[in-house]
Protein backbone atom coordinates (compact mmCIF):
# COMPACT_ATOMS: atom_id res chain seq x y z
CA UNK A 1 0.00 0.00 0.00
CA UNK A 2 1.43 2.77 -0.49
CA UNK A 3 0.99 5.88 1.36
CA UNK A 4 1.62 9.14 -0.85
CA UNK A 5 1.44 8.53 -4.56
CA UNK A 6 2.18 10.87 -7.21
CA UNK A 7 1.71 10.33 -11.17
CA UNK A 8 3.42 10.74 -13.48
CA UNK A 9 6.73 9.73 -12.24
CA UNK A 10 8.27 11.53 -15.15
CA UNK A 11 6.86 14.17 -17.61
CA UNK A 12 8.78 15.60 -20.51
CA UNK A 13 7.15 18.15 -22.32
CA UNK A 14 7.60 21.55 -24.42
CA UNK A 15 7.86 25.45 -23.15
CA UNK A 16 4.82 27.14 -22.83
CA UNK A 17 2.56 23.90 -22.85
CA UNK A 18 0.09 23.24 -19.61
CA UNK A 19 0.85 20.46 -17.40
CA UNK A 20 -0.80 18.80 -13.99
CA UNK A 21 0.57 16.96 -11.36
CA UNK A 22 -1.07 14.24 -9.35
CA UNK A 23 -1.18 13.45 -5.71
CA UNK A 24 -2.91 11.03 -3.73
CA UNK A 25 -2.39 9.78 -0.21
CA UNK A 26 -3.83 7.16 1.81
CA UNK A 27 -3.01 8.17 5.18
CA UNK A 28 -5.92 10.30 6.36
CA UNK A 29 -4.04 13.06 6.87
CA UNK A 30 -5.23 16.76 7.05
CA UNK A 31 -2.06 18.15 5.69
CA UNK A 32 -0.57 18.09 1.78
CA UNK A 33 2.51 19.78 0.59
CA UNK A 34 3.92 20.44 -2.75
CA UNK A 35 8.07 20.93 -2.70
CA UNK A 36 10.06 21.45 -5.05
CA UNK A 37 13.60 19.96 -5.74
CA UNK A 38 16.11 22.25 -8.18
CA UNK A 39 19.12 20.83 -10.35
CA UNK A 40 21.21 21.84 -7.22
CA UNK A 41 19.01 19.33 -5.18
CA UNK A 42 17.70 22.34 -2.71
CA UNK A 43 14.37 21.44 -1.57
CA UNK A 44 11.88 24.25 -0.84
CA UNK A 45 8.41 24.35 -0.08
CA UNK A 46 5.65 26.03 -2.62
CA UNK A 47 1.83 25.06 -1.10
CA UNK A 48 0.49 23.27 1.52
CA UNK A 49 -3.33 22.85 1.97
CA UNK A 50 -5.06 21.70 5.62
CA UNK A 51 -8.71 20.03 4.38
CA UNK A 52 -8.52 21.73 1.31
CA UNK A 53 -7.83 25.17 2.11
CA UNK A 54 -4.74 26.57 1.24
CA UNK A 55 -2.77 27.66 4.54
CA UNK A 56 0.85 28.34 2.58
CA UNK A 57 1.42 29.70 -0.32
CA UNK A 58 5.22 30.50 -0.56
CA UNK A 59 6.52 33.09 -3.57
CA UNK A 60 5.40 31.06 -6.49
CA UNK A 61 4.74 32.20 -9.68
CA UNK A 62 1.10 32.70 -10.50
CA UNK A 63 1.72 29.88 -13.11
CA UNK A 64 1.95 27.22 -10.67
CA UNK A 65 -2.12 26.83 -9.00
CA UNK A 66 -2.43 24.13 -6.80
CA UNK A 67 -6.19 22.45 -6.56
CA UNK A 68 -7.03 19.84 -3.69
CA UNK A 69 -10.70 18.21 -4.35
CA UNK A 70 -10.75 16.42 -1.14
CA UNK A 71 -8.20 16.27 1.44
CA UNK A 72 -6.43 13.06 0.23
CA UNK A 73 -5.62 14.67 -3.32
CA UNK A 74 -3.76 17.59 -3.62
CA UNK A 75 -3.13 18.25 -7.26
CA UNK A 76 -0.12 20.63 -8.99
CA UNK A 77 -1.39 22.32 -12.60
CA UNK A 78 1.55 24.50 -14.49
CA UNK A 79 0.62 27.06 -17.04
CA UNK A 80 3.33 27.84 -19.73
CA UNK A 81 5.74 26.14 -18.29
CA UNK A 82 9.41 27.31 -18.76
CA UNK A 83 12.65 26.01 -18.56
CA UNK A 84 13.75 27.11 -15.10
CA UNK A 85 10.28 24.92 -13.86
CA UNK A 86 12.61 21.92 -14.61
CA UNK A 87 12.74 20.16 -11.41
CA UNK A 88 11.63 17.43 -9.50
CA UNK A 89 8.06 17.95 -7.58
CA UNK A 90 7.36 16.11 -4.28
CA UNK A 91 4.17 16.01 -2.46
CA UNK A 92 3.99 15.63 0.65
CA UNK A 93 1.18 14.77 3.88
CA UNK A 94 1.46 15.13 7.62
CA UNK A 95 -0.26 14.41 10.80
CA UNK A 96 1.44 17.49 12.82
CA UNK A 97 5.19 17.12 12.74
CA UNK A 98 5.92 14.10 10.59
CA UNK A 99 5.59 14.65 7.51
CA UNK A 100 5.68 11.34 4.58
CA UNK A 101 6.70 12.01 0.85
CA UNK A 102 5.90 10.80 -2.36
CA UNK A 103 8.36 9.53 -4.60
CA UNK A 104 8.31 12.48 -6.76
CA UNK A 105 7.53 13.55 -10.07
CA UNK A 106 10.53 14.74 -12.52
CA UNK A 107 9.69 17.23 -14.64
CA UNK A 108 11.67 18.40 -17.91
CA UNK A 109 10.80 21.33 -19.73
CA UNK A 110 12.19 21.30 -23.38
CA UNK B 1 12.87 33.47 8.98
CA UNK B 2 13.94 29.83 10.21
CA UNK B 3 17.47 28.41 7.93
CA UNK B 4 19.39 25.48 7.84
CA UNK B 5 22.96 24.99 6.90
CA UNK B 6 24.70 22.07 5.92
CA UNK B 7 28.17 23.25 5.22
CA UNK B 8 29.63 20.14 3.65
CA UNK B 9 28.05 19.71 0.51
CA UNK B 10 30.21 16.62 -0.06
CA UNK B 11 31.76 13.74 1.60
CA UNK B 12 33.83 10.83 -0.02
CA UNK B 13 35.17 7.64 2.76
CA UNK B 14 35.92 4.38 2.56
CA UNK B 15 34.12 1.46 3.85
CA UNK B 16 33.56 1.15 7.27
CA UNK B 17 35.13 4.86 7.77
CA UNK B 18 32.80 7.00 10.34
CA UNK B 19 30.97 9.94 8.73
CA UNK B 20 29.81 12.98 10.33
CA UNK B 21 27.10 15.09 8.91
CA UNK B 22 27.20 18.87 10.48
CA UNK B 23 23.74 20.74 10.49
CA UNK B 24 23.35 24.31 11.75
CA UNK B 25 19.73 26.08 12.00
CA UNK B 26 18.39 29.05 12.94
CA UNK B 27 14.73 29.87 14.42
CA UNK B 28 13.08 32.28 16.51
CA UNK B 29 10.78 29.44 17.87
CA UNK B 30 11.39 28.08 21.32
CA UNK B 31 9.47 24.89 19.78
CA UNK B 32 10.50 23.25 16.55
CA UNK B 33 11.54 19.72 15.43
CA UNK B 34 14.53 18.61 13.36
CA UNK B 35 14.96 16.31 10.80
CA UNK B 36 17.14 14.47 8.87
CA UNK B 37 16.11 12.95 5.77
CA UNK B 38 18.00 10.43 3.00
CA UNK B 39 18.05 10.39 -0.28
CA UNK B 40 19.33 7.66 -2.18
CA UNK B 41 20.18 7.62 -5.81
CA UNK B 42 16.82 6.44 -6.84
CA UNK B 43 15.66 9.75 -5.38
CA UNK B 44 12.88 9.03 -2.85
CA UNK B 45 13.12 10.98 0.47
CA UNK B 46 13.20 8.60 3.40
CA UNK B 47 12.81 9.81 6.91
CA UNK B 48 15.24 9.01 9.37
CA UNK B 49 14.51 10.69 12.72
CA UNK B 50 12.71 14.01 14.14
CA UNK B 51 13.52 15.18 17.80
CA UNK B 52 11.87 18.53 19.39
CA UNK B 53 13.59 20.98 20.81
CA UNK B 54 12.89 20.12 23.96
CA UNK B 55 14.54 16.87 23.59
CA UNK B 56 18.14 17.44 23.87
CA UNK B 57 19.31 13.62 24.72
CA UNK B 58 21.33 11.45 22.04
CA UNK B 59 19.61 8.99 19.93
CA UNK B 60 21.23 6.01 18.25
CA UNK B 61 19.81 3.34 16.05
CA UNK B 62 21.67 0.70 14.58
CA UNK B 63 24.62 2.55 13.02
CA UNK B 64 22.81 6.04 12.82
CA UNK B 65 23.55 8.78 15.98
CA UNK B 66 22.10 11.67 16.27
CA UNK B 67 23.84 14.97 18.84
CA UNK B 68 21.49 17.76 19.30
CA UNK B 69 23.05 20.47 21.18
CA UNK B 70 20.71 23.42 21.46
CA UNK B 71 23.14 25.66 22.84
CA UNK B 72 25.12 25.66 19.48
CA UNK B 73 21.83 25.33 17.09
CA UNK B 74 23.13 22.31 16.22
CA UNK B 75 21.68 18.61 15.23
CA UNK B 76 24.83 16.26 13.61
CA UNK B 77 24.27 13.06 12.24
CA UNK B 78 26.81 10.00 12.72
CA UNK B 79 27.25 7.56 10.31
CA UNK B 80 29.17 4.51 12.37
CA UNK B 81 31.05 1.78 9.96
CA UNK B 82 29.63 3.13 6.42
CA UNK B 83 28.79 0.59 3.74
CA UNK B 84 28.34 1.38 0.41
CA UNK B 85 24.59 1.53 0.50
CA UNK B 86 24.81 4.71 2.77
CA UNK B 87 25.51 6.63 -0.47
CA UNK B 88 23.16 9.46 -0.39
CA UNK B 89 22.25 12.85 -0.15
CA UNK B 90 21.64 13.69 3.72
CA UNK B 91 19.09 16.31 4.57
CA UNK B 92 18.75 18.31 7.78
CA UNK B 93 15.21 20.23 8.33
CA UNK B 94 13.53 22.26 10.43
CA UNK B 95 9.90 22.79 11.16
CA UNK B 96 8.12 24.96 13.50
CA UNK B 97 5.81 23.75 16.25
CA UNK B 98 2.57 23.82 17.63
CA UNK B 99 0.45 24.13 14.70
CA UNK B 100 -1.91 22.02 13.92
CA UNK B 101 -1.45 22.61 10.56
CA UNK B 102 0.68 24.02 8.08
CA UNK B 103 4.21 22.93 9.26
CA UNK B 104 6.39 23.89 6.44
CA UNK B 105 10.22 21.60 6.23
CA UNK B 106 13.06 24.29 6.17
CA UNK B 107 15.74 22.33 4.39
CA UNK B 108 19.76 22.41 4.51
CA UNK B 109 21.44 21.90 1.01
CA UNK B 110 22.11 18.83 1.55
CA UNK B 111 25.51 17.07 1.94
CA UNK B 112 26.34 14.09 -0.75
CA UNK B 113 27.96 11.29 1.00
CA UNK B 114 29.96 8.78 -1.44
CA UNK B 115 31.07 5.81 0.34
CA UNK B 116 33.85 3.71 -1.77
CA UNK B 117 34.34 0.22 -1.44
Amino acid sequence: DTAVSQTPKYLVTQMGNDKSIKCEQNLGHDTMYWYKQDSKKFLKIMFSYNNKELIINETVPNRFSPKSPDKAHLNLHINSLELGDSAVYFCASSHFNEQFFGPGTRLTVL
Amino acid sequence: AQKVTQAQTEISVVEKEDVTLDCVYETRDTTYYLFWYKQPPSGELVFLIRRNSFDEQNEISGRYSWNFQKSTSSFNFTITASQVVDSAVYFCALSDALKAAGNKLTFGGGTRVLVKP
